[in-house]
C-alpha cells in the first residue's frame, strides 16, 4: 500500500530565503508525482507534475525533483515571498491507475 | 478553477436530510473524483468515475452515492446527512490512459455543514 509523508509539517521562514519541502513515498513504482498548493479556504492548485521519466521540473521560482529509487521528491522555492504562504501537498498514483494518494501537506509561512 | 465548477459553494443542512453536490467540467476529461478534506485526515477519496455510468468506491464511501449520466457532470449524494459528514468536499478531474495519470485539476470545493 502506497504511503506518502511530508516533512516538515510546518515551516516558517523570513522573506527572501530559499527553502526545500520534502515528500517521501513507499512504493517507487509510480507514473508521476504532482505538487499542489492550497490557500486557506481554497481548492488545490497544481504547481508541477513530474513524469516518472523525468528527474525534475521547473516553473518560475519553483523546482521539483524526483528520485524514484529513493522514494523522494523535493520542492525547492527560491527567494520566498509572503505570497508563497500556503499549504503544499504532494500526490502520487496508488497501485490502481485511477487513485491518487496525497501527502498530509507542509504548511509554509513566509514572514515579511 | 477554470474548466471545473462545484455547486453549491456552501451549504448548511439538517441531520437526516439528503444532499446532492454537483461537479461540472468543460474539459471532456474521462476521470472524475470526489474527495473530502478534514483536519488531521487530509484528502480522502469518496468515489470516482472512469466514464459515463462507470463509478467505483474510494476509501470513505459509506453514506455516499454518486452518479454520472453525462461526461461533464458528476454528482455526489449524501443519502441521509450526518454530523460526521460535515467537511469540505472537492471534485477533481484528470485525463489519462490506463497506464498513466496526467495529473489532477481540482474544483474550488463545497463547504458542507450538517447540523
Amino acid at each position: 500500500k502506497q504511503e506518502v509523508t511530508q516533512i516538515p509539517a510546518a515551516l516558517s521562514v523570513p522573506e527572501g530565503e530559499n527553502l526545500v519541502l520534502n515528500c517521501s513515498f513507499t512504493d517507487s513504482a509510480i507514473y508521476n508525482l504532482q505538487w499542489f498548493r492550497q490557500d486557506p479556504g481554497k481548492g488545490l492548485t497544481s504547481l508541477l507534475l513530474i513524469q516518472s521519466s523525468q528527474r525534475e521540473q521547473t516553473s518560475g521560482r519553483l523546482n521539483a525533483s524526483l528520485d524514484k529509487s529513493s522514494g523522494r521528491s523535493t520542492l525547492y522555492i527560491a527567494a520566498s515571498q509572503p505570497g508563497d504562504s500556503a499549504t503544499y501537498l504532494c500526490a502520487v498514483p496508488g497501485t490502481s491507475y485511477d487513485k491518487v494518494i496525497f501527502g498530509p501537506g507542509t504548511s509554509l509561512s513566509v514572514i515579511p | 478553477d477554470a474548466g471545473i465548477t462545484q455547486s453549491p459553494r456552501h451549504k448548511v443542512t439538517e441531520t437526516g436530510t439528503p444532499v446532492t453536490l454537483r461537479c461540472h467540467q468543460t474539459e471532456n476529461h474521462r476521470y472524475m473524483y470526489w474527495y473530502r478534506q478534514d483536519p488531521g485526515h487530509g484528502l480522502r477519496l469518496i468515489h470516482y468515475s472512469y466514464g459515463v455510468k462507470d463509478t467505483d468506491k474510494g476509501e470513505v464511501s459509506d453514506g455516499y452515492s454518486v452518479s454520472r449520466s453525462k461526461t461533464e457532470d458528476f454528482l455526489l449524494t449524501l443519502e441521509s446527512a450526518t454530523s460526521s459528514q460535515t467537511s469540505v468536499y472537492f471534485c477533481a478531474i484528470s485525463e489519462g490512459t490506463t497506464q498513466a495519470n496526467y495529473g489532477y485539476t481540482f474544483g474550488s470545493g463545497t463547504r458542507l455543514t450538517v447540523v
